[in-house]
């Protein structure tokens, strides 16, 4: 069974950081992409950062590009993302998800539960 | 960015009825490889999104065949038939053709 299991969340102030953890199972994690996608309070889904199998192509929306960075350790099937200059309008729960692909452009297959992230100060 | 464009917003339905859910793109989500990334999740009140329908019309794993999806270009549909309390909640379409992919609104399905 794919498990996907977020942490790292929290409060922090505007201008902070904050890196959150994915640690992924049941699965072989070095054959996926993986993404981060994100939804603020009562809204809809933003997706946040997509990285290849091997880490070495990563892509981004402009909104966090500069400011977040995905990254994953594949010897510990996990998944990273290191977010840089918080704003408020970076609050949001965000998700770990699971990609397929099929050559092309990939989608989010299996989720995790989300960790909530608010950015106040 | 390529908008995406749900209606409706809101969907009130009777247990064993039938709905559709539009999803509309500002642009062609035909990709230079021929296929169309269009998605359909469900999002049920309280959890995770959860993958429904992937590249327009294949249902994911364990999905019911009461789902159905449909459409090309810029013009997509999700249909429900035959309603049952666990449908309940947030659709959304998502487009993965274009960077950035990009979510619809959302269609909240509830009961009449």
């Amino acid at each position: 069974e794919v498990q996907l299991v977020e942490s790292g969340g929290g409060l922090v102030q505007p201008g902070r950081s904050l890196k959150l953890s994915c640690a992924a199972s049941g699965f072989t994690f070095s054959n996926y992409y993986m993404a981060w996608v994100r939804q603020a309070p009562k809204k809809g889904l933003e997706w946040v950062a997509t990285i290849s199998t091997s880490g070495s192509r990563t892509y981004y929306p402009d909104s966090v590009k500069g400011r977040f960075t995905i990254s994953r350790d594949n010897a510990k099937s996990s998944l990273y993302l290191q977010m840089n200059s918080l704003k408020s309008e970076d609050t949001a729960t965000y998700y770990c998800a699971r990609q397929i692909n099929y050559g092309g452009p990939g989608w989010f297959a299996y989720w995790g539960q989300g960790t909530l992230v608010t950015v106040s100060s | 960015d390529v908008l995406m464009t749900q209606t409706p917003v809101s969907l009130p339905v009777s247990l064993g009825g039938q709905v559709s859910i539009s999803c509309r793109s500002s642009q062609s989500l035909v990709h230079s490889d021929g296929n169309t990334y269009l998605h359909w999740y469900l999002q049920k009140p309280g959890q995770s999104p959860q993958l429904l329908i992937y590249r327009v019309s294949n249902r994911f794993s364990g999905v019911p065949d009461r789902f159905s999806g449909s459409g090309s270009g810029t013009d997509f549909t999700l249909k429900i038939s035959r309603v049952e309390p666990e449908d309940l909640g947030v659709y959304y379409c998502l487009q993965s053709t274009h960077f950035p992919w990009t979510f619809g609104g959302g269609t909240k399905l509830e009961l009449k």
